[in-house]
């Protein structure tokens, strides 16, 4: 069972469209990234959200915190080929491990 | 900017052999993670260290896999025997966060270990 579900699992748009992908749980998390990932390459962090209801801009990416902490979207403003990547999330539940859990991703493709 | 730093960046290997990877956190990092990635998924935990212990290894597959991070610096995870569904991207993470310390948890990942098991 995952603890973190994503949605859409795969998202194929035309580059200046606009889309938001979702981060979903059960369990309260003390803190939830975002990260992108290349083919071939390390995820990278994007942004971190700690605060319920919090929102934070990226240039063209808006992230959200859920009021509960329980969910979190991204949402991207006029998509660009450059976009194109795997979107993860991942949570810390603020244990004493601090332990990271990761969504499955969202592939994100942005044709030109 | 500090980097975490992963060697090899590529490996193909046969089954049955051995296969070792290098790990070097980015300076300071306490928490140090070991991720598997099958393509297209979200990375899943192996291990996890503070400093030069274990605190997690409870998805480790301990009949053949290894892992270590002697002087609480760099790591090294080991495969023996290797097996076709080891096939996957080997990720090494590095956080500052202390075990029992408050704050959130950011992870600055490596390029990555492509593992081939033939």
């Amino acid at each position: 069972t995952q603890l973190l579900e994503q949605s859409p699992q795969f998202l194929s748009i035309q580059e200046g469209e606009n889309l938001t992908v979702y981060c979903n749980s059960s369990s309260v998390f003390s803190s939830l990234q975002w990260y992108r990932q290349e083919p071939g390459e390390g995820p990278v962090l994007l942004v971190t959200v700690v605060t319920g209801g919090e929102v934070k801009k990226l240039k063209r990416l808006t992230f959200q915190f859920g009021d509960a902490r329980k969910d979190s979207s991204l949402h991207i403003t006029a998509a660009q080929p450059g976009d194109t990547g795997l979107y993860l999330c991942a949570g810390d539940r603020g244990s004493t491990l601090g332990r990271l859990y990761f969504g499955r991703g969202t592939q994100l493709t942005v044709w030109p | 900017e500090a980097e975490v730093a992963q060697s090899p960046r590529y490996k193909i290997t046969e089954k049955s052999q051995a296969v070792a990877f290098w790990c070097d956190p980015i300076s300071g990092h306490a928490t140090l993670y070991w991720y598997r990635q099958i393509l297209g998924q979200g990375p899943e935990l192996l291990v996890q260290f503070q400093d030069e212990s274990v605190v997690d290894d409870s998805q480790l597959p301990k009949d053949r896999f290894s892992a270590e991070r002697l002087k609480g610096v760099d790591s090294t995870l080991k495969i023996q025997p290797a097996e076709l569904g080891d096939s996957a991207m080997y990720l090494c993470a590095s956080s500052r966060r202390r075990r029992g310390a408050s704050g959130s948890t950011e992870a600055f990942f490596g390029q990555g270990t492509r593992l081939t098991v033939v």
